[in-house]
């Protein structure tokens, strides 16, 4: 089955500054890519997606670029503000092996990012 | 905007109880999936629902587990008889059936005693 593996496991920055989180994929069949930002005790809430006929979606001052020849994507977040401050979980989607389009999410670890005013 | 809510929000139970979680999806919806977070961890797969049947079930969805959509709005996680280790964070999921994105619901903290 799908391993997605994510760096790194924390990460401060200094407001202002870039946040970049990286993850790496197994399975080849994979073909959507979401991050969900997650604060405590709440939902995961997606903040951005790309899908594998895409090489990079950027929106404000979020994007995510995607290798697939290298089965990793990044998240990237510019001119980072204190309520960016929360878990990034990077997930990997693909069909089910036997077919259809169930599309489950297989999580990373999560990288817990601090800005620091 | 739509959501996916949640009931309950916090559940304790001894264990060997049986509890039942209940979500209700964005109402045009077409899949559904459970999840669970353990404290501090990863957010973990445990089963996906469509078309009134179960599509995907991961090792963790063991035969204590069971999930129901007994009417057109809610979507049911059973556990027969918990475990300690069944203490844990569970997510409702939906998705449509035109688009990738899956919403979750605000979760249900379960904890077992």
């Amino acid at each position: 089955g799908e391993n997605v593996e994510q760096h790194p496991s924390t990460l401060s920055v200094q407001e202002g500054d870039s946040a970049v989180i990286k993850c790496t994929y197994s399975d080849s069949a994979s073909n959507y890519f979401p991050w969900y930002k997650q604060e405590l005790g709440k939902r995961p809430q997606l903040i951005i997606d790309i899908r594998s006929n895409v090489g990079e979606k950027k929106d404000q001052r979020i994007a995510v670029t995607l290798n697939k020849t290298a089965k990793h994507f990044s998240l990237h977040i510019t001119e980072t503000q204190p309520e960016d401050s929360a878990v990034y979980f990077c997930a990997a989607s693909s069909p089910r092996p036997s077919g259809g389009s169930n599309y489950k999410l297989t999580f990373g670890k999560g990288t817990l990012l601090t800005v620091n005013p | 905007e739509p959501e996916v809510t949640q009931t309950p929000s916090h559940q304790v139970t001894q264990m060997g109880q049986e509890v039942i979680l209940r979500c209700v999806p964005i109402s045009n919806h077409l899949y559904f999936y459970w999840y669970r977070q353990i404290l501090g961890q990863k957010v973990e797969f445990l089963v996906s629902f469509y078309n009134n049947e179960i599509s995907e079930k991961s090792e963790i969805f063991d035969d204590q587990f069971s999930v129901e959509r007994p009417d057109g709005s809610n979507f049911t996680l059973k556990i027969r008889s918990t475990k300690l280790e069944d203490s844990a964070m569970y997510f409702c999921a939906s998705r449509s059936g035109a688009t990738y994105e899956q919403y979750f619901g605000p979760g249900t903290r379960l904890t077992v005693t």
